[in-house]
């Protein structure tokens, strides 16, 4: 089991800029979660898909973001245009069954953003 | 919403002696709880889960236990040793969704 896979593990990006994370969930995990922490909020949840469709996406930010899930084994968490605020660290987390039915999270080891 | 408060302070034991970790949680009653250690640079990784209708579970030298009624879980660690120097999640099941606490560290001196 290789785990949760996130790329690329640190990005640097100048202000205005696209960014690109993406992620690879545990094979058969049917959710897929997108956090981001720092320092001042803690980790907080952006948006989570099921079966590739997004459920909820009430925590990102703004219009700049946006995230897709083209199939089972693929996500992507989008920043256009990048601002300094969003440097944070981002994670990606997959799971059998949703909060509901109390599985636990696997989390990806994160990409840390830099936005200068 | 719901609000989750954990010791916003850095615990600092010695090794062997139990750690004691709060965990409150205010304007939800969720199904169940779990905790979380995360180590710089890596992603959260989970370590117990409870449910609203257990009182106590444990996993080796882990025991977490949920009061339902004062909202609060406490997370212990027997036997502490340094190796066990991390930041402890909380974490309520929010309808589909995880809602985590801002983390307590913890550091075990030998």
């Amino acid at each position: 089991d290789a785990g949760v896979i996130q790329s690329p593990r640190h990005e640097v990006t100048e202000m205005g800029q696209e960014v690109t994370l993406r992620c690879k969930p545990i094979s058969g995990h049917d959710y897929l979660f997108w956090y981001r922490q720092t320092m001042m909020r803690g980790l907080e949840l952006l948006i989570y898909f099921n079966n590739n469709v997004p459920i909820d996406d009430s925590g990102m930010p703004e219009d700049r973001f946006s995230a897709k899930m083209p199939n089972a084994s693929f996500s992507t968490l989008k920043i256009q245009p990048s601002e300094p605020r969003d440097s944070a660290v981002y994670f990606c987390a997959s799971s059998l069954a949703g909060g509901a039915g109390g599985s636990p999270l696997h989390f990806g080891n994160g990409t840390r953003l830099t936005v200068t | 919403s719901q609000k989750i408060e954990q010791n916003s302070e850095a615990l600092n034991i010695q090794e062997g002696k139990t750690a004691t970790l709060t965990c409150n949680y205010t304007n939800y009653s969720p199904a169940y709880l779990q905790w979380y250690r995360q180590d710089p640079g890596r992603g959260p990784v989970f370590l117990l889960l409870i449910r609203e209708n257990e009182k106590e579970k444990r996993k080796e030298r882990l025991k977490v236990t949920f009061d339902t009624t004062l909202k609060q879980s406490l997370f212990h660690i027997t036997a502490s040793q340094p190796a066990d120097s991390a930041t402890y999640l909380c974490a309520l099941q929010y309808g589909n969704k995880l809602v985590f606490g801002a983390g307590t560290i913890l550091r075990v001196k030998s």
